[in-house]
């Protein structure tokens, strides 16, 4: 299957500092890759819809200022974790369509996120 | 609103047939995924299925009946690293495009 890839898969940071996490289509080109966040035992919760060359479309209730996405080319997506507070500890996953049945996406490893 | 219900929590036998279910009511379909989730790990694509009928795929198998809005995986042979997380996505219309929205789980544990 596609190969997607995230860095960095764990993040350790102080409060009010901002986090960057990549999320890289490695052999396939994705012009839509999502980003979602997971609690613990909880579903994945979608975040927003990232396009290449265009703003990202995010979900009801989530701060489109606090979690700013970047999509500047077919293979990367960035989410930045502004000003990160302890209640956005989270596991946080992207994921591209890398075409196939009904569009499949394909996950990245995600990235574990520990604000303190 | 949207709603995807899976059982929460679930427990098999090694060696046995479990079979996960999946309902839905939602505004919208255009197909069901089923992935499976390790912990601490990205989820895993396992199916697809946009027509009604069964998807048989080695071990797993996946069904479809989308005038009862329902779906179930099937998981023959049950081994102990199937101990997972299964996921069941409905492909909904977002925008000129699709996106899959998730139910909570289910937690299956096997045991020997």
């Amino acid at each position: 299957g596609a190969v997607v890839s995230q860095h960095p898969s764990w993040v350790i940071c102080k409060s009010g500092t901002s986090v960057k996490i990549e999320c890289r289509s490695l052999d396939f080109q994705a012009t839509t890759m999502f980003w979602y966040r997971q609690f613990p035992k909880q579903s994945l919760m979608l975040m927003a819809t990232s396009n290449e060359g265009s703003k990202a479309t995010y979900e009801q209730g989530v701060e489109k200022d606090k979690f700013l996405i970047n999509h500047a080319s077919l293979t990367l997506s960035t989410l930045t974790v502004t000003s990160a507070h302890p209640e956005d500890s989270s596991f946080y996953i992207c994921s591209a369509i890398a075409g196939g049945p009904g569009e499949t996406q394909y996950f990245g490893p995600g990235t574990r996120l520990l604000v303190l | 609103g949207q709603n995807i219900d899976q059982p929460t929590e679930m427990t098999a036998t090694e060696g046995a047939i479990v079979q996960i279910n999946c309902t839905y009511q939602t505004s919208g379909f255009n197909g069901l995924f089923w992935y499976q989730q390790h912990a601490g790990e990205a989820p895993t694509f396992l199916s697809y299925n946009v027509l009604d009928g069964l998807e048989e795929k080695g071990r797993f198998s996946s069904f479809l009946s989308r005038s009862k809005g329902y779906s179930y995986l099937l998981l023959k042979e049950l081994q102990m690293k199937d101990s997972a997380s299964y996921l069941c996505a409905v492909r909904l219309p977002s925008g000129g495009s699709y996106i899959p929205t998730f139910g909570r789980g289910t937690s299956l544990i096997v045991h020997p």
